[in-house]
Formats: structure tokens, C-alpha cells, sequence
């Protein structure tokens, strides 16, 4: 079992809709991270969050935004994303820069 | 610009025939190389880091290990369930520490 925990496990919304994955993490790391990863591709980084406050953002559209409440949650909220979006969700969280991240099992997004 | 490469890009196996996979970087100043294992649809499952030349990690059927430029993972004797796609990664030089990582290596271990 993976000690980063992500919900919900699947998600289908229209280009309309306003959803949010949430992820949890109880292991005291201070560092988070959002990946988008698609078919046969590896992670690919969105946001990271380094004690609660969001310090790198890799020119992500508006249509996500990250926000982290406190040091174990950290949420992506989603609006009016396009088809192109349907992709796995991945949360990841790491001890401290040059540590390995662990990762959930991710959100899997399909965009009608 | 920060690079790695794994190969082979896929590797197919009989049960039992032990095999490498490579992971090659260009990356200035390596703070540590990482290994993962990921399933489909799964999220990627940390094997094992490594931080200098000579390092060698253990796990089961897997030894990691690492040059200057590259790192290896083993597979001694594998087995089915030792299929799933094998990723690296490296710290981003400059002193950030976002992983770049490579394209993975697809494994499957046939019965």
C-alpha cells in the first residue's frame, strides 16, 4: 500500500465541469508535487509545493490550480479543462530536496 | 541541458534469464540517481537511490548500480511478476531538486 493517498482513484467530467483531486500524505515530508502523465510517458511535473507555499509552477495552464491547506494535503482543482487534460494525476511528496519521491497511485482523468 | 536515456526501450524475457537495463545521464554535479518500478495504472513505486560512483543497491532480484555516467539495474533469475515499466531518474543540476526523468523501460517477463 502506498503512503501517499489520492482521491478520487478515477474521474470523468465534461469540458464544463468544476471538479478537485485531493491528495494526502502522513509521512512528515515537507515537499509536494502534482504530475500530468499520459499513455507510455513518463511523469510529467505541474507544481510543487516546498513547506505549504507553491514555489514552482511549470507554466501550467489556468484551468488547474494547486492548493495546499496544510502540510499533508494538497488539492488540484480543475475547471473547464479540454479533452487533450484526460490523462493519470499523479501526487508525489519527498522528505526534502535530493530525497526520492514517493508517489500515490494517482487520479485517472477522462475529459468528455 | 540535463539529459537521460534508458534503454533498451522495451525488453522481453523468458522467466529464469537474468538481464541489465541502462540508464545514462548528462547532468551537471549528480545529487543522486533514483530507480522506480511503475505498474499500469499504478503510481511509481521507489526502488532505490544511489549517490556516488561504485554505489550498488540491493532488492530481492534487482542490484542497482552506478558509474560517472550511468547507472544499471539488474535482474537476476526474474520472474513474471517482475514485469511493469522501469524508471530513472536525476535531481535537475543548478541545485533544484525536480527529478528529470527518463522514458523507462518496459519489462515484461514472460512465464
Amino acid at each position: 500500500d502506498t503512503e501517499v493517498t489520492q482521491t478520487p482513484k478515477h474521474l470523468v467530467m465534461g469540458m464544463t465541469n468544476k471538479k478537485s483531486l485531493k491528495c494526502e500524505q502522513h509521512m512528515g515530508h515537507r515537499a509536494m508535487y502534482w504530475y500530468k502523465q499520459k499513455a507510455k510517458k513518463p511523469p510529467e511535473l505541474m507544481f510543487v509545493y516546498s513547506y505549504e507555499k507553491l514555489s514552482i509552477n511549470e507554466s501550467v495552464p489556468s484551468r488547474f490550480s494547486p492548493e495546499c491547506p496544510n502540510s499533508s494535503l494538497l488539492n488540484l482543482h480543475l475547471h473547464a479543462l479540454q479533452p487533450e487534460d484526460s490523462a493519470l494525476y499523479l501526487c508525489a511528496s519527498s522528505q526534502s530536496r535530493d530525497q526520492p519521491q514517493h508517489f500515490g497511485d494517482g487520479t485517472r482523468l477522462s475529459i468528455l | 541541458e540535463d539529459q537521460v536515456t534508458q534503454s533498451p526501450e522495451a525488453l522481453r524475457l523468458q522467466e529464469g534469464e537474468s538481464s541489465s537495463l541502462n540508464c545514462s545521464y548528462t547532468v551537471s554535479g549528480l545529487r543522486g540517481l533514483f530507480w522506480y518500478r511503475q505498474d499500469p495504472g499504478k503510481g511509481p513505486e521507489f526502488l532505490f537511490t544511489l549517490y556516488s560512483a561504485g554505489e550498488e543497491k540491493e532488492k530481492e532480484r534487482l542490484k542497482a548500480t552506478l558509474t560517472k555516467k550511468e547507472s544499471f539495474l539488474h535482474i537476476t533469475a526474474p520472474k513474471p511478476e517482475d514485469s511493469a515499466t522501469y524508471l530513472c531518474a536525476v535531481p535537475r543540476s543548478g541545485g533544484s531538486y525536480i527529478p528529470t526523468f527518463g522514458r523507462g523501460t518496459s519489462l515484461i517477463v514472460h512465464p
